[in-house]
């Protein structure tokens, strides 16, 4: 069965600053990995994808993640936070395309000090 | 082109009544998922339809079940309404294959007093 966890339920940094947000994922199979954000009463907005081609993808608005397979993880990063950053980030797992039977984690909350 | 919209935005029921949630796709897109996301909680699969069939389930009762109709708009439909079904539902549209990205809409807030 496949599983996501996501590390720390809420994450703060100044404007500026690296955004690091952690996910560990467990799946029997060769994984597809996303990156979504949720702004207030909105739904969710992908950032990024991994679908078994670079390790090192590219999102939206300036964010990144790694895949690692020996560590089973894919954390999202950004360089410098902005404060229009702040929002709910999730990280989802699924073992095919199309969003089927996609298994998001519980969302880290980023808040971004001025 | 349209994206992904829900009806209807807000609703409130009692508990025990049915509830009908309301999904169009993106143009070009033949695949719905519907989610449930409680209060503070990562988005939870419900099913998803393809070809207007089923397509995989996620854990949740018989009392949830579901329609895709052939413009691949969809509905959600919900029996007997328990208290813990108040929750933020989503539905995301995608192709079956390919892109392997899903689009969401906004969804839709049902409050089951």
């Amino acid at each position: 069965a496949q599983s996501v966890t996501q590390l720390g339920s809420h994450v703060s940094v100044s404007e500026g600053a690296l955004v690091l947000l952690r996910c560990n994922y467990s799946s029997s199979v060769p994984p597809y990995l996303f990156w979504y954000v949720q702004y207030p009463n909105q739904g969710l907005q992908l950032l990024l994808k991994y679908t078994s081609a670079a390790t090192l993808v590219k999102g939206i608005n300036g964010f990144e993640a790694e895949f690692k397979k020996s560590e089973t993880s894919f954390h999202l990063t950004k360089p410098s936070a902005h404060m229009s950053d702040a929002a709910e980030y999730f990280c989802a797992v699924s073992d095919r395309g199309g969003g089927f039977k996609t298994i998001f984690g519980a969302g880290t909350r980023l808040f971004v000090k001025a | 082109e349209t994206g992904v919209t829900q009806s209807p935005t807000h609703l409130i029921k009692t508990r025990g009544q049915q509830v009908t949630l309301r999904c169009s796709s993106q143009s070009g897109h033949n695949t719905v998922s519907w989610y449930q996301q409680a209060l503070g909680q990562g988005p939870q699969f419900i099913f998803q339809y393809y070809r207007e069939e089923e397509n995989g389930r996620g854990n949740f009762p018989p009392r949830f079940s579901g329609l895709q109709f052939p413009n691949y708009s969809s509905e959600l439909n919900v029996n007997a309404l328990e208290l813990d079904d108040s929750a933020l539902y989503l539905c995301a549209s995608s192709t079956y294959t390919g892109t392997y990205e899903q689009y969401f809409g906004p969804g839709t807030r049902l409050t089951v007093t």
